[in-house]
């Protein structure tokens, strides 16, 4: 069976620093991955989607980048951390499916709550 | 373009009473597929059900049941009996090609409160 790993689980920063949130899935080669951020009470919002090791796709123009290095490895970074940066960040993998997107549900690690001060 | 309309941004009910939440989407492609997801209070989704466009059968899991209507663009969920667990915030998904790449959409969620 596929599990997702996230980590930090919690993480607070000043602004003005660093990010590097790692996200790994074990039992599945090539899966479709993304990053969601979700500001308190609110929807989901994409961040970045990969189809493949060193292929991003941004949804929105923002302070963050995203890397895959590895099949099953997904990274979210940042050079300088903005306090619009605070938020609950997502990750989540699916069984690949054309161009990025998927027909396929789509499974979430538990989460990293970012707090910056 | 697609989109995913949740109106119902919370609801509260007192346990054993049904709930249905509401789900209405807006797509033109004639395949797509519509997901319903729950985000308990420790944050991390679970996936619940998807549905193709082609298949308006309602499904029912346990106390979960799912009424899918195409004329309505609605895929409306019910939880019977509803349970102090069942608390949480329900996201429901679309799922549609664009130029033949499928585009990912969730509606903005509806928190359920069920109260003992």
């Amino acid at each position: 069976s596929q599990t997702i790993h996230q980590w930090p689980a919690t993480l607070v920063q000043p602004v003005g620093s660093p990010l590097s949130l790692e996200c790994t899935v074990e039992g599945t080669s090539n899966p479709n991955l993304y990053w969601y951020r979700q500001a308190a009470g609110r929807g989901l919002q994409l961040l970045f989607y990969s189809v493949g090791i060193g292929q991003i796709s941004s949804e929105v123009p923002q302070n963050l980048s995203a890397s895959r290095p590895q099949d099953r490895q997904f990274i979210l970074s940042s050079k300088k951390l903005l306090l619009s940066d605070s938020g609950f960040y997502l990750c989540a993998w699916a069984f690949s499916g054309t161009g990025g997107y998927s027909n396929q549900p789509q499974h979430f690690g538990d989460g990293t709550r970012l707090s910056i001060l | 373009a697609q989109k995913v309309t949740q109106a119902q941004t919370e609801i509260s009910v007192v346990e054993k009473e049904d709930v249905t939440l509401d789900c209405v989407y807006e797509t033109r492609d004639t395949t797509y597929y519509l997901f319903w997801y729950k985000q308990p209070p420790s944050g991390e989704l679970v996936f619940l059900i998807r549905r193709n466009s082609f298949d308006e059968q309602n499904e029912i899991s346990g106390r979960y049941s799912w009424n899918f209507q195409k004329s309505t663009s609605s895929f409306n969920f019910t939880i019977t009996a509803s349970q102090v667990v069942d608390s949480a915030v329900y996201f429901c998904a679309l799922s549609a090609t664009t130029s033949g790449t499928y585009k990912y959409i969730f509606g903005t969620g509806t928190r359920l409160k069920v109260l003992a």
